[in-house]
């Protein structure tokens, strides 16, 4: 139990255009979401934690004109990189919270997200 | 603000070696703390999660400590093999994750 999937495992795309990220929780509904991104090397550092059927909290840093952040469902949250660029390439992670552990997420496998 | 640190950032042993991981956070107000496998490319693996009640967990070759009050957790891994060559991450919740550095570990044949 407690599987969360992301579409696409990875996506290659031009700068200046935007790119949406998936992510489902497959077996359960998904209280809270999270999204973190990793650069080469580097550990996750959280960007948004989004609850169904609100705005998301954005972390200092983060801009939420840039990045947006859809919640709709108990089991959907979304990603979208709005007018890429090169350094937005990174890996990017969902997580998802409300399975049957207690304050414990639940994390999808990432997307790979490159921008030429 | 929590801030978490891992030591050694990198280790390279021989297979069979024992070792120990190390995790430190600055505030000890945590609901829990959970360490992570990730292969390079790869999503999270959750190892073990540690609620904040609790001293240790294991699960097989694993062994996961937590002292809150010193704002300590320890990974232990026993008789290393290769297939344990990864990133192992530790991460503090407090109402959101924060991670550590990492620890790359690499075990040689």
């Amino acid at each position: 139990g407690a599987v969360v999937s992301q579409h696409p495992s990875w996506v290659i795309c031009k700068s200046g255009t935007s790119v949406k990220i998936e992510c489902r929780s497959l077996d359960f509904q998904a209280t809270t979401m999270f999204w973190y991104r990793q650069f080469p090397k580097q550990s996750l550092m959280l960007m948004a934690t989004s609850n169904e059927g609100s705005k998301a909290t954005y972390e200092q840093g983060v801009e939420k004109d840039k990045f947006l952040i859809n919640h709709a469902s108990l089991t959907l949250s979304t990603l979208t990189v709005t007018s890429a660029h090169p350094e937005d390439s990174s890996f990017y992670i969902c997580s998802a919270g409300g399975g049957t552990g207690v304050n414990e997420q639940y994390f999808g496998p990432g997307t790979r997200l490159t921008v030429t | 603000k929590q801030e978490v640190t891992q030591i050694p950032a990198a280790l390279s042993v021989p297979e069979g070696e024992n070792l120990v991981l190390n995790c430190s956070f600055t505030d000890s107000a945590i609901y829990n703390l959970q360490w992570f496998r990730q292969d390079p490319g790869k999503g999270l693996t959750s190892l073990l999660l540690i609620q904040s009640s609790q001293r240790e967990q294991t699960s097989g070759r694993l062994n996961a400590s937590l002292d809150k009050s010193s704002g300590r957790s320890t990974l232990y891994i026993a008789a290393s093999q290769p297939g344990d060559s990864a990133t192992y991450l530790c991460a503090g919740n407090t109402d959101k994750l924060i991670f550590g550095t990492g620890t790359r570990l690499q075990v040689f044949p």
